[in-house]
């Protein structure tokens, strides 16, 4: 079975780091593109950027490049989101999700469970 | 980057009836376009790709067309697990981009 298992809820004050992961199985990991979507409280989804485990290939986009970082350890079948400081604004609900097979820019087709951080004083 | 839209916001719905939900693209993205479903506490489901091909496993009541920046997602007969929000994503030009959220809800 494909799937993506996503660590789990985090609780941090602002200014502190973060690395949130995203381990899959069941497929390739080094073959398929994979990324990390937002959900704000009350908003609507917003994609972050996608990462090729591959060779590490990134594209991010523009509300989130220097925001966060995306990397994947393919030795271990693992991509993670991270931030060096996080602010309020962060607190989310953040997926990951697999770009179908084949495709550099595709449709998310297996999501993780998502990781819910909050950051708060 | 390309602004998708979604609309209405919320459709109220009966169960049994259509649903229709729309969504604009600010330039044309081809057919390179996903839907998908999400109801509140869980992932987002695969739903459409190509604009009009359904995910693996989604019900025949579900249908996708459009092409270019017009596009529509049908639910024909809506059931009672078909409450949810629906979201279009463009997959044509970086960076990729998701609509707003329709949020179809029992009338």
């Amino acid at each position: 079975e494909v799937q993506l298992v996503q660590s789990g809820a985090e609780v941090k004050e602002p200014g502190q780091s973060l690395k949130i992961s995203c381990q899959a199985s069941g497929y390739s990991f080094t073959n398929c593109w994979i990324g990390w979507v937002r959900l704000m409280p009350g908003k609507g989804l917003e994609w972050m950027g996608i990462i090729y485990p591959g060779d590490s290939d990134t594209r991010y986009s523009p509300s989130f490049q220097g925001q966060v970082t995306i990397s994947a350890d393919k030795s271990i079948g693992t991509a993670y989101l991270q931030w060096s400081s996080l602010k309020a604004s962060d607190t989310a609900m953040y997926y990951c999700a697999r770009v179908v097979e084949g495709a550099q820019r595709g449709a998310f087709d297996i999501w993780g469970q998502g990781t819910m951080v909050t950051v708060s004083s | 980057e390309i602004v998708m839209t979604q609309s209405p916001a919320t459709l109220s719905v009966s169960p049994g009836e259509r649903a229709t939900l729309s969504c604009r693209a600010s330039q044309s993205v081809s057919s390179n376009l996903a839907w998908y479903q999400q109801k509140p506490g869980q992932a987002p489901r695969f739903l459409i790709y190509g604009a009009s091909t359904r995910a693996t496993g989604i019900p025949a009541r579900f249908s996708g067309s459009g092409s270019g920046t017009e596009f529509t997602l049908t639910i024909s007969s809506l059931q009672s697990e078909d409450f949810a929000a629906y979201y279009c994503q463009q997959y044509n030009n970086w960076p990729l981009t998701f609509g707003g959220g329709t949020k179809v809800e029992i009338k």
